[in-house]
C-alpha cells in the first residue's frame, strides 16, 4: 500500500521562499509528482522526480531522496498567486496516488 | 488546444438515481483516468484506461461504480442507485502515454450532490 504526508497547511510572507514535504511509504515506487490546485479550480502539474536530487524550473524546486522516503517542494519569491493547494502524489502501476495537499496562504 | 472538458459541471440528484458522468480528454491521449476529490483532499483514484480497455478499476468504491471507454476517447463513469455519501467532486484526466509516468492533465470536474 501507499501512505503520503504531507503538512496541513503553511503561511509564508510575500517574496520569502517556503519548502513543503511530503513522505511516502510504498511498496513499490516509479516517481514522485507535484501538483498545483488554485481553490475552485483544477490540479495542474509542477514538477516530477523519478531519480533522487533536486529538479529545478524557474521559482519552483523539487526534491527527491528515494532512500527516505522523501520529497519537497521548494517555491522562492512568493507571489500572492502562489496561494493555492500543493498536493503531492506518488506514482504506482498506471495510477498516481495523491497526499491530503498542503494548503498554502501568502501574506503580503 | 482544447483541455480536458467534463459534463455536466454540476450535478444534483435524488438518492436511488442513476447518474452518468462524462468526459473528454485532450485529442490524442491515449490513458484517461476518474478521480474523486472530496473537499480539502487530494485527488482519490477510482480508475483508468488505456485506449479502449480498462486497465485498473481498483478505486472504485463499490460494484455501483462503472466505467467505460467504448471507442478509447470520451469516456462515461456511471453511479447507479446513488447515496448521499457519493457526494464529492469527480474529476477526469488524461495522459499522452499508456499509463506511464506522462503528465496528467485534469479536467474542471463535474460536481455531484445526492440529495
Amino acid at each position: 500500500g501507499q501512505n503520503i504526508d504531507q503538512p496541513t497547511e503553511m503561511t509564508a510572507t510575500e517574496g520569502a521562499i517556503v519548502q513543503i514535504n511530503c513522505t511516502y511509504q510504498t511498496s513499490g515506487f516509479n516517481g514522485l509528482f507535484w501538483y498545483q490546485q488554485h481553490a475552485g479550480e483544477a490540479p495542474t502539474f509542477l514538477s516530477y522526480n523519478v531519480l533522487d536530487g533536486l529538479e529545478e524550473k524557474g521559482r519552483f524546486s523539487s526534491f527527491l531522496s528515494r532512500s527516505k522516503g522523501y520529497s519537497y517542494l521548494l517555491l522562492k519569491e512568493l507571489q500572492m498567486k502562489d496561494s493555492a493547494s500543493y498536493l503531492c502524489a506518488t506514482y504506482q502501476g498506471g495510477k498516481l496516488i495523491f497526499g491530503q495537499g498542503t494548503e498554502l496562504s501568502v501574506k503580503p | 488546444g482544447a483541455g480536458v472538458s467534463q459534463s455536466p459541471r454540476y450535478k444534483v440528484t435524488k438518492r436511488g438515481q442513476d447518474v452518468a458522468l462524462r468526459c473528454d480528454p485532450i485529442s490524442g491521449h491515449v490513458s484517461l483516468y476518474w478521480y474523486r476529490q472530496a473537499l480539502g483532499q487530494g485527488p482519490e483514484f477510482l480508475t483508468y484506461f488505456n485506449y479502449e480497455a480498462q486497465q485498473d478499476k481498483s478505486g472504485l468504491p463499490n460494484d455501483r461504480f462503472s466505467a467505460e471507454r467504448p471507442e478509447g476517447s470520451i469516456s462515461t463513469l456511471t453511479i447507479q442507485r446513488t447515496e448521499q455519501r457519493d457526494s464529492a467532486m469527480y474529476r477526469c484526466a488524461s495522459s499522452l502515454g499508456q499509463g506511464g509516468t506522462d503528465t496528467q492533465y485534469f479536467g474542471p470536474g463535474t460536481r455531484l450532490t445526492v440529495l
